[in-house]
């Protein structure tokens, strides 16, 4: 089945530190994929999402190419701040149209201090 | 435009008891899910709907229910509340146009303890 390997953590930088949390797949087919992120005590927002092979998602400064060669989605950001320590998911939507719900990895969590 | 609202917010069972917790949608979406998020862990799918009237288990099932009479509303049950339910629980919505874009908005969750 569908499944959403994450970089495990936690994930502690210091500020202007760079990011990458790294994120694999296993998919048959052309899943769509996504980063979700989680601020404590809130639901999951959806961060940036890419829909086909070599597509790159960014939003906030984050970063993240669709490999379908490597079946990765890793997660970067080139200067990260306090305010981005979240928990953060990759997630695959098994293909476009699906009825099917969103397969999760784990979460990453991040910590940034100043 | 208020997404998908959950109520309540907190909430603390005894053993045995029920409850049910709320989730509506403003948005038109067809599709609606909830899941539960155990401490340091991912997300699992309990149960899904593709449109009113048309419900379906997902991961991890057992020990609840859920209907889905409107498009707006999907309501989870909780008949006989056990500890192994105490959770974070979250309900989210798509609209499935095809495209494969569509974007999955989640609620603010539902915190439960069962003791």
């Amino acid at each position: 089945g569908d499944s959403v390997t994450q970089m495990e953590g936690p994930v502690t930088l210091s500020e202007e530190a760079f990011l990458t949390i790294n994120c694999t797949y296993t998919a048959t087919g052309y899943p769509s994929l996504f980063w979700y992120v989680q601020y404590p005590g809130e639901g999951l927002q959806l961060l940036l999402k890419a829909t086909k092979a070599d597509d790159k998602g960014s939003n906030k400064g984050f970063e993240a190419t669709y490999r379908k060669e490597t079946t990765s989605f890793h997660l970067e950001k080139g200067s990260v701040q306090v305010s981005d320590s979240a928990v953060y998911f990759c997630a695959l939507l098994p293909s476009p149209g699906s009825a099917r719900q969103l397969t999760f990895g784990s979460g990453t969590q991040l910590t940034v201090l100043p | 435009n208020a997404g998908v609202t959950q109520t309540p917010k907190f909430r603390i069972l005894k053993i045995g008891q029920s409850m049910t917790l709320q989730c509506t949608q403003d948005m038109n979406h067809n599709y609606m899910y909830w899941y539960r998020q155990d401490p340091g862990m991912g997300l699992k799918l309990i149960y899904y709907s593709v449109g009113a009237g048309i419900t379906d288990k997902g991961e991890v099932p057992n020990g609840y229910n859920v209907s889905r009479s409107t498009t707006e509303d999907f309501p989870l049950r909780l008949e006989l509340a056990a500890p192994s339910q105490t959770s974070v629980y979250f309900c989210a919505s798509r609209k499935n146009s095809g495209g494969g874009t569509d974007t999955q908005y989640f609620g603010p969750g539902t915190r439960l303890t069962v003791l």
